[in-house]
């Protein structure tokens, strides 16, 4: 089993709908989730961080965080041809490790 | 503020060669540092993450190795390249446990 699993898509959405990524992971002891979008051949970016279950939003952005489910998940409202990029989930636990998921790959169609 | 360099941009080498590469971190002190590559349309693959100087733990051994010789300094090595080594290597930093991680700008390696 994978520590952290994403959907690699590609997922497909239309301009000015709601995007869905979601992500599991192993490793019960993990403390803080993180968002990160990648353009191509760019460096990861972050968009979000959560630690505590429940919704945190900002801007078009929230994520949904589930501890026993362990589910981690990040919607993006009123979807915008920028967004269309490949979405990484991160996962911390006790100790240093930041492991990420494979990514999912997100477009949006005009 | 914080920034974190890394370099060089992209490098061709050939296989058998040796490999080394950079990470420098400013405007902050005893940062956990992070070794990444990201194979092509694949993710990040962890490789190396330091919490103190010459404090490495490995995830991927295989004949890679990394060494922090100073607070912000992060090197990755390779004595002989394999063409499986080819990849974006992406260095990484964070301030402390379960804070977010900020990036550089990575290497494109590819070996031939």
């Amino acid at each position: 089993q994978k520590e952290v699993e994403q959907n690699s898509g590609p997922l497909s959405v239309p301009e000015g709908a709601i995007a869905s990524l979601n992500c599991t992971y192993s490793d019960r002891g993990s403390q803080s989730f993180f968002w990160y979008r990648q353009y191509s051949g760019k460096s990861p970016e972050l968009i979000m961080f959560i630690y505590s279950n429940g919704d945190k939003e900002d801007g078009r952005f929230t994520a949904q965080l589930n501890k026993a489910s362990q589910y981690v998940s990040l919607l993006i409202r009123d979807s915008q041809p920028s967004d269309s990029a490949t979405y990484l989930c991160a996962v911390s636990g006790t100790a240093s490790k930041l492991t990420f998921g494979t990514g999912t790959r997100l477009q949006v169609t005009l | 503020s914080q920034t974190i360099h890394q370099w060089p941009a992209t490098l061709v080498q050939p296989v058998g060669s040796p490999l080394s590469l950079e990470c420098t971190v400013e405007g902050t002190s005893n940062p956990n540092l992070y070794w990444y590559r990201q194979a092509a349309g694949r993710g990040l693959q962890l490789l190396f993450y330091s919490v103190g100087i010459g404090q490495i733990s490995s995830e991927v051994p295989q004949n890679l190795s990394a060494s922090r010789p100073q607070d912000r300094q992060f090197i990755l090595s390779s004595k002989k390249l394999l063409l499986s080594d080819s990849g974006f290597y992406l260095c990484a930093w964070r301030r402390q446990l379960n804070t977010e991680a900020f990036f550089g700008q990575g290497t494109r390696l590819t070996v031939v």
